[in-house]
């Protein structure tokens, strides 16, 4: 079965600072991951994707991800926060392409920017 | 952009009432799904639906749960007796075949009293 842990459910960093969200995973299949952002009271986004191809991937807002297969992460960052940032972010594991392919979330984690 | 969207937003009922939330899948895709995330809790699968079938569902995903494609735009998500628990925001998310993207509704927020 597969599984993503979130290692720290808040983070805390100063506006201008790097942004690391972190995120582990468990798959007996190649993986296909996913960072959703969630914005209070509203529905989950997606920030960015890894499928196959190029292990680090770019996505919305100036955040990026980097698969790493021999670590089982895919780590979330961002080179410098900004005060719209701070939002839940959940990173995913899914493996079916053809066919449903459910998401599994982590719990997410709360990242808050200071001023 | 085309975007999933759900109602209500916010459903208040009694335990043991029946509610239907409803969702509006962006309308090439054809693989839907419900997603529930109970307060400070992580988001769980619930169910997916193709071709007119359930393709996959979790163990939460009782016989007090049924979803529906009643025409060609809504897709539906029963409770037949609502309980305590059932408290939570319920995501629809829909994506197209052989893609890998779910895009997310904004949510219906769930409160049983």
């Amino acid at each position: 079965a597969q599984s993503v842990t979130q290692l720290g459910s808040h983070v805390s960093v100063s506006e201008g600072a790097l942004v690391l969200l972190r995120c582990n995973y468990s798959s007996s299949v190649p993986p296909y991951l996913f960072w959703y952002v969630q914005y209070p009271n509203q529905g989950l986004q997606l920030l960015l994707k890894y499928t196959t191809g190029a292990t680090l991937v770019k996505g919305i807002n100036g955040f990026e991800a980097e698969f790493k297969k021999s670590e089982t992460s895919f780590h979330l960052t961002k080179p410098s926060a900004h005060m719209s940032d701070a939002a839940e972010y959940f990173c995913a594991v899914s493996d079916l392409v053809q066919g449903a392919q459910k998401l599994v979330f982590g719990q997410g984690t709360r990242l808050t920017i200071n001023p | 952009e085309p975007e999933v969207t759900q109602t209500p937003s916010h459903q208040v009922t009694q335990m043991g009432q029946e509610v239907i939330l409803r969702c509006v899948p962006i309308s090439n895709h054809l693989y839907f799904y419900w997603y529930r995330q109970i307060l400070g809790q992580k988001v769980e699968f619930l169910v997916s639906f193709y071709n007119n079938e359930i393709s996959e569902k979790s163990e939460i995903f009782d016989d007090q749960f049924s979803v529906e494609r009643p025409d060609g735009s809504n897709f539906t998500l029963k409770i037949r007796s609502t309980k305590l628990e059932d408290s939570a925001m319920y995501f629809c998310a829909s994506k197209q075949v052989l893609k890998e993207t779910q895009y997310f509704g904004p949510g219906t927020r769930l409160l049983v009293l």
